[in-house]
């Protein structure tokens, strides 16, 4: 079975622009989840999606959208990019509620 | 919310060695304990799981165990070897919802 796929592995872009990244989950699962890296804040929860519902939300600005589609992709957008927003975009899908999130190996942004 | 706090934040032993890392989280509704472990340029992968009905889980060389009481889990590796060195991250999750809260992260070193 396929993990999970994320694109762009690296992007850079400069302050004030907007960037889209992109998920695409095990086959089969619905939920999917993305997760802000920082080396000084660590793993900070940004939302999940399940059936193209956004179920939960973290503590981000409204700058940080995002979106699943009916075959169960995922896209989160960053608005005014702002040098702070330079992490590592880690996207997680899994079966259902509580259970084990299997994570891609992230999307790579940096902010000039 | 949750807070979940990781020590120690770096760990050096010896090959052969066993390695512990423990966690404590904060909210007693939290029902799902997860580690993972994320080598360089990775995203994070499971590597074993515990749920609040169940004290302990073994692994092979890894095992984890759960007080409730206390609200603190801990990671053990034994008869570690190099290709265990990376960084580990221990989360908890309530029932309801599939928001995931993690540690700060471990950076493990296996001496050869």
């Amino acid at each position: 079975k396929a993990g999970v796929t994320q694109t762009p592995r690296y992007l850079i872009k400069t302050r004030g622009q907007q960037v889209t990244l992109s998920c695409s989950p095990i086959s089969g699962h619905r939920s999917v989840s993305w997760y802000q890296q920082t080396p000084g804040q660590g793993l900070q929860f940004l939302f999940e999606y399940f059936s193209e519902t956004q179920r939960n939300k973290g503590n981000f600005p409204g700058r940080f959208s995002g979106r699943q589609f009916s075959n169960s992709r995922s896209e989160m957008n960053v608005s005014t990019l702002e040098l702070g927003d330079s992490a590592l975009y880690l996207c997680a899908s899994s079966l259902k509620e509580n259970s084990p999130l299997h994570f891609g190996n992230g999307t790579r942004l940096t902010v000039t | 919310g949750e807070n979940v706090e990781q020590h120690p934040s770096t760990l050096s032993v010896q090959e052969g060695d066993s390695a512990v890392i423990k966690c404590t989280y904060s909210d007693s509704a939290s029902n799902y304990f997860p580690w993972y472990k994320q080598e360089l340029g990775k995203g994070p992968q499971l590597i074993i799981d515990i749920r609040s009905n169940v004290g302990e889980k073994k692994d092979q060389r890894i095992a984890v165990t759960l007080n409730k009481t206390a609200k603190h889990f801990s990671l053990h590796i034994t008869e570690t070897q190099p290709e265990d060195s990376a960084v580990y991250f221990c989360a908890a999750s309530l029932y309801t919802g599939n928001q995931f809260y993690f540690g700060t992260g471990t950076s493990l070193t296996v001496i050869p």
